[in-house]
């Protein structure tokens, strides 16, 4: 089955500074590559995705690139504001039917005012 | 948000009791999905639903037992539970299984005593 792995596991960076947050998957059948963004004590919001025939995708100040060769993509997101705290999660979908989306293990973003 | 409900919200069971947690969504969607969520793990896709039929996903344990009258409802009942099963429980549909946006519920913290 498919793996995931999420680094860093806690990221602490100044507000107005950019923050990157990686992912490595290991099934290279996966197609499809979404980000969500958990606040403390809420459910887990789907922020952006993207699919393997694309390289990168951007929405406003969050971006995702993928490198299908190397099987790893990066979150970015730039001008980090104090609501960009929270805990963000990458997966992978392989097609697999019991599979389903994998998920990695999350990183704790703080920004620092 | 109210696209997908989980009740109740909070529940503290024994380990000889038996407890059934439900979901219900709102979106039309046709596949429905329990995860568990733990301060030491990843978000763990636990069942998957797609169209009202269940796709195996035999790592879990027996005492957990999903049901899927519907296309709008899912429950996971929970019978004999461990200690180590204490988590937050949560919920999510999407449009169809795959590659699609999953909308999650709020989630039930569950505590096995």
């Amino acid at each position: 089955g498919e793996n995931v792995e999420q680094h860093p596991s806690t990221l602490s960076v100044q507000e107005g500074d950019s923050a990157v947050i990686k992912c490595t998957y290991s099934d290279s059948a996966s197609n499809y590559f979404p980000w969500y963004k958990q606040e403390l004590g809420k459910r887990p919001q789907l922020i952006i995705d993207i699919r393997s025939n694309v390289g990168e995708k951007k929405d406003q100040r969050i971006a995702v690139t993928l490198n299908k060769t190397a099987k790893h993509f990066s979150l970015h997101i730039t001008e980090t504001q104090p609501e960009d705290s929270a805990v963000y999660f990458c997966a992978a979908y392989s097609g697999g039917g019991a599979d389903g989306l994998t998920f990695g293990k999350g990183t704790h973003l703080i920004i620092q005012p | 948000e109210t696209g997908v409900t989980q009740t109740p919200r909070h529940l503290v069971m024994g380990m000889t009791n038996k407890k059934s947690l439900k979901c219900e969504q709102h979106l039309g969607h046709n596949a429905m999905y329990w995860y568990k969520q733990s301060a030491k793990k990843p978000l763990e896709l636990m069942f998957v639903y797609s169209l009202e039929e269940r796709v195996e996903n035999n790592s879990v344990p027996s005492r957990f037992s999903p049901e899927c009258p519907n296309s709008s409802h899912l429950f996971l009942h929970l019978h004999t539970l461990q200690p180590e099963d204490s988590a937050l429980y949560l919920c999510a549909s999407s449009q169809d299984e795959g590659s699609y946006e999953q909308y999650f519920g709020p989630g039930t913290r569950l505590t096995v005593t």
